[in-house]
């Protein structure tokens, strides 16, 4: 079964710097997709960025990138120029592509605060 | 579209009372799920369905039921609601396809004393 890790319960930055949240993953498989999610205090679970396996370039999306490392499993989110906005907590997630109907698998979150 | 809608958004029972947590989607999604949260735990699934008539359990499936009578609802029941079900519940959806994105309902926060 695969498994996600978040190695960091909670982090902390500095409005306008930059933060890195860790994550890992263990599979046998070699196509699946890889997930950030965002939850802020109101409880709502919101997409930041996902990617392909099978893509070699880094998904960006404005501010958010990852940096993703097929070969030692690794799937790190960078949020860039960090607002007050970006306060919650961010989970990493995993699904597998052999077939559409597919649970994810969460990693247990990192609760990112952002410092004015 | 109103996405995935959850009802209640709050809920407090007492122990062994049942209910039944609603959620509803109006996407057309053939896949829909739900999990709990619990400080630290993350998100882990309880059950989910991959189309009307076709259920599965998940990591976490002791004392829930779950059915699929059409496509857009995918009610769980609590037959005898216990304290250790204190938690936040979550619905998701998404296409049947080698697709990615999971949608999620807003979320429903069960107390049970």
């Amino acid at each position: 079964a695969q498994t996600v890790t978040q190695s960091q319960p909670e982090m902390s930055v500095q409005e306008a710097e930059t933060v890195t949240l860790s994550c890992t993953y263990d599979t046998s498989e070699s196509d699946y997709y890889l997930f950030w999610y965002k939850q802020p205090p109101s409880r709502q679970m919101i997409l930041v960025i996902r990617q392909e396996a099978y893509k070699q370039q880094n998904a960006t999306e404005n501010r958010f990138s990852v940096n993703f490392q097929k070969a030692a499993k690794s799937f790190s989110l960078k949020i860039s120029d960090s607002q007050l906005g970006d306060a919650a907590m961010y989970f990493c997630a995993y699904r597998t592509a052999f077939s559409g109907n597919t649970p994810l698998v969460f990693g247990k979150g990192t609760r990112l605060s952002v410092i004015a | 579209n109103a996405g995935v809608t959850q009802t209640p958004k709050f809920q407090v029972l007492k122990t062994g009372q049942s209910m039944t947590l609603q959620c509803a989607q109006d996407m057309n999604h053939e896949y829909m799920s739900w999990y709990r949260q619990d400080p630290g735990m993350g998100l882990r699934l309880i059950h989910y369905s991959v189309g009307a008539g076709i259920t599965d359990q998940g990591e976490v499936p002791n004392g829930y039921n779950v059915s699929r009578s059409t496509t857009e609802d995918f009610p769980l029941r609590l037959l005898s609601a216990a304290p250790s079900q204190t938690s936040v519940y979550f619905c998701a959806s998404s296409y049947s396809r080698r697709t990615y994105e999971q949608y999620f309902g807003p979320g429903t926060r069960l107390t049970v004393t």
